[in-house]
C-alpha cells in the first residue's frame, strides 16, 4: 500500500475485554514495529518483527500483550483482559531493513 | 543505555523566524538518526534521515545536521509558518545490537504564531 495503515482508528472497550489492533505495513517492508504512546508522554517500544519472526519483544509490558505477523504483511497486536492503564495510542511503523521508518496514524484505545 | 534528550520541551516563535531544535544522545554508536513531526492526535511523519556517515540532510525549508562525536543533532527550520506547528521528535537507531531499539526523544512542541 501507499502508507502504513492501522485499524481501527479508535477503539473504546470495557475493562476486562480483549482487543485486537491491526497494522498493514508498506508493501515490501521487512521490519515492523509497535509502539505505545500514553497521553502527553513519549513513545514506548513494544515489539519488533523481522519478517514474521519477533527477535525483540522485550517491550511488551505483560503477558496480556501479544503480537503476530503474517509473512511480511499484516500484524495484529492483541491485548487480553484490558486494564485502564492500557489506554493509549498504539502506533505501528514499518521500514525496509534499517532504513527510514514510516508510521501509521495509530489506534486510540480507551479502556473504560 | 542510549538516552535521547530534546531541548527545549516547548517553543513559541512568530511566523517568519528561523529556528533550531536540538537533539542530544549519549551513545555515539548510532547507525542513523531520524527527525519526525507529530500533529495532535496523529501518527509520526518522517522528515529527514541522516546516516551516521553524513553531516547533514536538507529538504525544502528543513536542514538537519549530525555531529556524532559530540552526540548532537539539530533541526533547522527556515522562515517558519503556522503550519509548522507540531511536536518534533528525533530518534536514533543503534549501530550494533538489536536493530529494533530505536530510541526516541520526548520531543519539542513548536508553536508558530501569526
Amino acid at each position: 500500500g501507499a502508507g502504513v495503515s492501522q485499524s481501527p482508528s479508535n477503539k473504546v472497550t470495557e475493562k476486562g475485554k480483549d482487543v485486537e489492533l491491526r497494522c498493514d505495513p508498506i508493501s515490501g517492508h521487512t521490519a515492523l514495529y509497535w509502539y505505545r504512546q500514553r497521553l502527553g508522554q513519549g513513545l514506548e517500544f513494544l515489539i519488533y518483527f523481522q519478517g514474521n519472526s519477533a527477535p525483540d519483544k522485550s517491550g511488551l509490558p505483560s503477558d496480556r500483550f501479544s503480537a503476530e505477523r503474517t509473512g511480511e504483511s499484516v500484524s495484529t497486536l492483541t491485548i487480553q483482559r484490558t486494564q485502564q492503564e492500557d489506554s493509549a495510542v498504539y502506533l505501528c511503523a514499518s521500514s525496509l531493513a534499517r532504513k527510514k521508518l514510516f508510521f501509521g496514524s495509530g489506534t486510540q484505545l480507551s479502556v473504560l | 543505555k542510549q538516552e535521547v534528550t530534546q531541548i527545549p520541551a516547548a517553543l513559541s516563535v512568530p511566523e517568519g523566524e528561523n529556528l533550531v531544535l536540538n537533539c542530544s544522545f549519549t551513545d555515539s554508536a548510532i547507525y542513523n538518526l531520524q527527525w519526525f513531526r507529530q500533529d495532535p492526535g496523529k501518527g509520526l511523519t518522517s522528515l529527514l534521515l541522516i546516516q551516521s556517515s553524513q553531516r547533514e540532510q536538507t529538504s525544502g525549508r528543513l536542514n538537519a545536521s549530525l555531529d556524532k562525536s559530540s552526540g548532537r543533532s539539530t533541526l533547522y527550520i527556515a522562515a517558519s509558518q503556522p503550519g509548522d506547528s507540531a511536536t518534533y521528535l528525533c530518534a536514533v537507531r543503534p549501530r550494533t545490537g538489536t536493530a529494533s531499539k530505536l530510541t526516541f526523544g520526548t520531543g519539542t512542541r513548536l508553536q508558530v504564531t501569526l
